[in-house]
Parts: structure tokens; C-alpha cells; sequence
């Protein structure tokens, strides 16, 4: 079956930490995407690629940073730079022209104490 | 800036009760608005695509329409199992989607 894993489900880190969170797809989809999501609010963007080797920031990109060596992956590392990293992580994807229908890993939910 | 508003935040509705949610948005020249179901703890699931003013989508007791400054999700006749967060999203020319904080349902047997 085609679709996108996230791991871990549940991650747990010590504040100044470096953290990466995988995102892997199988639907050969050229388009990935990192959001964010807290608590009662919606999706924010964090990075985005269109195609392998090359990416953009999105509205919360600082504290941030992603890799797009190979079509089916695009891993997000949470930098202790980020203030406030604790959150619900999504990575989705979609095929070129249909950016708006995407299709969403099952997140994983990061822990910085 | 493009802008995504939904309302209302939180909707409680008995089992069979009908009901609308609404998307209002502003954006530079639409290129489509999306509508997505989330569970709780889960990733959203895409649910429908509209392009154009007087647009309509229909899947099972759902019905999106589209107008000019907003659209609308009404739920026909809702059942427990449609309890969820339903997000609305846009995309202007080019650019990603914007998403709106979502409205909470819970329909009660």
C-alpha cells in the first residue's frame, strides 16, 4: 500500500538537543511538506521541496532546518534553536499540480522538557 | 496576506441534527480551497477540492460549496463517526496552503 510513515510516533528530548523526525513516502510524489501544529490551532508551514535537492522556508522555518537528498524522503531536524519545540510534527506530499490535495503522514509528537 | 477563518471553533450536534461549518477567506487570486477531515492525534485526510464560485462537492453526508468569500461544509443527517476536526485550507497562485485553525465537531448518539 502507498503512503507516507513518520517515526517515531512519540519522541522525548532534553532541552539543547538536536532532534530529527523522518518523513518517508511511496507514492512518488515529487512535493513534501513539514507542518507544524499546536494545540487548538491549524497547520503552520515549515519547509516545503518541489523537487529532490532543493527546498523553501515556509512561515516558521527558524529554528529549523530540512534535507531532500532522495524523492522518497524529506527528514526535519529540530535545531535547539527553536524556542518552543514542543508539538504535533506533519509531514504530507502531492503530485505536481495538485498541491492543495495532500496526503499526511501519521505525525509525531515531540516532547522537550 | 492570504487569511483563513473558521467558524465556529467547537460544534455539538446530536446524532441526525443538520448543520454548516463555515470557511471565510482573503487571498490573491484563488487557485482552489480544500476542505480535510482530522481524527484526533492523526494526520488530516483530504476530503474535497473547489476551484471556482457556485462550485459543489458531495461525499456520503457532506456537501462543500464555494462562493466568492467563503465557503461552507454542511453535514447532512450526521452520525457519531463524523466526529472530528474539519480543516479548511487555501492556495493562492504559487504559493502553499494556508489553513485555518479547524472546527472542532462532536456529534452525540
Amino acid at each position: 500500500d502507498g503512503g507516507i510513515t513518520q517515526s517515531p510516533k512519540y519522541l522525548f528530548r532534553k532541552e539543547g538537543q538536536n532532534v530529527t523526525l523522518s518523513c518517508e513516502q511511496n507514492l512518488n510524489h515529487d512535493a513534501m511538506y513539514w507542518y507544524r501544529q499546536d494545540p487548538g490551532q491549524g497547520l503552520r508551514l515549515i519547509y516545503y521541496s518541489q523537487i529532490v535537492n532543493d527546498f523553501q522556508k515556509g512561515d516558521i522555518a527558524e529554528g529549523y532546518s530540512v534535507s531532500r537528498e532522495k524523492k522518497e524522503s524529506f527528514p526535519l531536524t529540530v535545531t535547539s534553536a527553536q524556542k518552543n519545540p514542543t508539538a504535533f510534527y506533519l509531514c504530507a506530499s502531492s503530485s505536481p499540480g495538485l498541491a492543495g490535495e495532500q496526503y499526511f503522514g501519521p505525525g509525531t509528537r515531540l516532547t522537550v522538557t | 496576506e492570504d487569511q483563513v477563518t473558521q467558524s465556529p471553533e467547537a460544534l455539538r450536534l446530536q446524532e441526525g441534527e443538520s448543520s454548516s461549518l463555515n470557511c471565510s477567506y482573503t487571498v490573491s487570486g484563488l487557485r482552489g480551497l480544500f476542505w480535510y477531515r482530522q481524527d484526533p492525534g492523526k494526520g488530516p485526510e483530504f476530503l474535497f477540492t473547489l476551484y471556482s464560485a457556485g462550485e459543489e462537492k458531495e461525499k456520503e453526508r457532506l456537501k462543500a460549496t464555494l462562493t466568492k468569500k467563503e465557503s461552507f461544509l454542511h453535514i447532512t443527517a450526521p452520525k457519531p463517526e463524523d466526529s472530528a476536526t474539519y480543516l479548511c485550507a487555501v492556495q493562492a497562485t504559487e504559493t502553499p496552503l494556508v489553513f485555518g485553525k479547524g472546527t472542532r465537531l462532536s456529534v452525540i448518539a
